[in-house]
């Protein structure tokens, strides 16, 4: 099963605004990573937050973790067409495996 | 650096026919992974490994074989494709040994290939 699962599932926005996508998970973490997957393309790696943490910046991305919840959210300020991607969660389940939640297709509209 | 690549970029095989595929990583990665892709299901992982001549199962494993006789090469094989074997296959490689080893495997991001599109008819 799904360790993540993100929240919408779809989101469409206009140029400009921001966009908050949500992750949930099931069992304890020591970090939480999030990727970007534009169409036709693998993953790539975005941000990593450890279990300590509870909030990260990096460029134009804010990533929250909110242990206690099992929740992590990624916010995508001022978002460009170039931000037309899918979003994923991933967290680990043991010690090698990576696993992703089903994603968020995000769209930016011009 | 190439990074990761996959070959081939896209197939169409025939139910019962077999083929493998190739991944390649030159970041000297320990740990390599093959996933595939279903719409509305994320990525999902096949099998993986953990260093050269050693694999394990992930999630789906059934229906595939893999083997990592180099450390930079992960095969994945179907020896009798079927139709639900229809699927986008990503390959990725994490943890650099030697100056970074002992620090936990999970904090180290995974660098994914471009992706095989497989179609079985």
């Amino acid at each position: 099963s799904q360790q993540g699962e993100e929240d919408p599932q779809a989101l469409s926005i206009q140029e400009g605004e921001n966009a908050t996508m949500n992750c949930s998970y099931k069992t304890s973490i020591n970090n939480l990573q999030w990727y970007r997957q534009n169409s036709g393309r693998g993953l790539v790696h975005l941000i990593l937050i450890r279990s300590n943490e509870r909030e990260k910046h990096s460029g134009r991305l804010r990533v929250t973790l909110d242990t206690s919840k099992k929740s992590s959210s990624l916010l995508i300020t001022a978002s460009r067409a170039a931000d037309t991607a899918s979003y994923f969660c991933a967290t680990f389940q043991g010690a090698q495996k990576l696993v992703f939640g089903q994603g968020t297709r995000l769209t930016i509209n011009p | 650096n190439a990074g990761v690549t996959q070959t081939p970029k896209f197939r169409v095989l025939k139910t019962g026919q077999s083929m493998t595929l190739l991944c390649a990583q030159d970041m000297n990665h320990e740990y390599m992974y093959w996933y595939r892709q279903d719409p509305g299901m994320g990525l999902r992982l096949i099998h993986y490994s953990v260093g050269e001549g050693t694999t394990a199962k992930g999630e789906v494993p059934d229906g595939y074989n893999v083997s990592r006789l180099k450390k930079q090469n992960f095969l994945l094989g179907l020896e009798s494709a079927a139709p639900s074997q229809t699927s986008v296959y990503f390959c990725a490689s994490s943890y650099p040994p030697s100056r970074t080893s002992g620090r936990d495997p999970s904090s180290y991001e995974q660098y994914f290939g471009p992706g095989t599109r497989l179609t079985v008819t």
